[in-house]
């Protein structure tokens, strides 16, 4: 089976920068995704990594290890728009995505 | 627009009804995943469809199934619903690089 954690919840301020560390464990890994989903919606894409080191897409950067199963999702300069859930998703033998609870996300003025 | 179309997008039904839910994946993707989401919860995954065949099952409870027909769309199936149904149904397709997810069916169980 898999395990998948992330924090539930976290709090910063407007214009910092804000870390979201998931842990997984798996059989037959194949990519961690990080998608972002405000409440009532669908979840939006944001990144992916299959090999270890750091992706960048403007103010969203990924970091993948997958010898320590460990990944986690940097929100730079953050605006009160990224207010939302962030999930981890794990790609295992299948390509069955898994998801973790999700991080929620506040951003305060 | 995603490309992954579903309906209804809202279903309010009473217990011990049956209901379907559609989705469309985009045009090209093979595959459709279907999950639920309660209230305040991750994403479960439910059953996996590939061009028709069933791929793979999560914890899918037994009064739901599932199928994905030729034309590559798929239904999923709840039967003698409980108040515990009640939550949104994403379905998803996937290309090599990711997987891109319809807009939900919020069901509420009455």
């Amino acid at each position: 089976g898999q395990n998948i954690d992330q924090p539930t919840e976290m709090t910063a301020t407007e214009g910092a920068i804000v870390q979201i560390n998931c842990t997984y464990q798996t059989s037959g890994f194949n990519g961690l995704f990080w998608y972002q989903q405000h409440a009532g919606e669908a979840p939006t894409f944001l990144s992916y990594n299959v090999l270890d080191g750091l992706e960048e897409k403007g103010r969203f950067s990924s970091f993948l290890s997958r010898s320590k199963g460990y990944s986690y999702l940097l929100l730079k300069e953050l605006q009160m728009k990224d207010s939302a859930s962030y999930l981890c998703a794990v790609r295992a033998a299948g390509n069955k995505l898994t998801f973790g609870g999700g991080t929620r996300v506040l951003v305060k003025p | 627009d995603s490309g992954v179309t579903q309906t209804p997008k809202h279903l309010i039904t009473a217990t011990g009804q049956r209901v379907t839910l559609r989705c469309s994946p985009r045009s090209g993707d093979l595959s459709v995943y279907w999950y639920q989401q309660s209230l305040d919860q991750g994403l479960q995954f439910l059953i996996q469809y590939y061009n028709g065949e069933e791929r793979a099952k999560g914890n899918i409870l037994e009064r739901f199934s599932a199928q994905q027909f030729p034309d590559l769309h798929s239904e999923l199936n709840l039967s003698s619903l409980e108040l515990g149904d009640s939550a949104l149904y994403f379905c998803a397709s996937s290309d090599p690089t990711g997987y891109t997810f319809g807009s939900g069916t919020r069901l509420t169980v009455v």
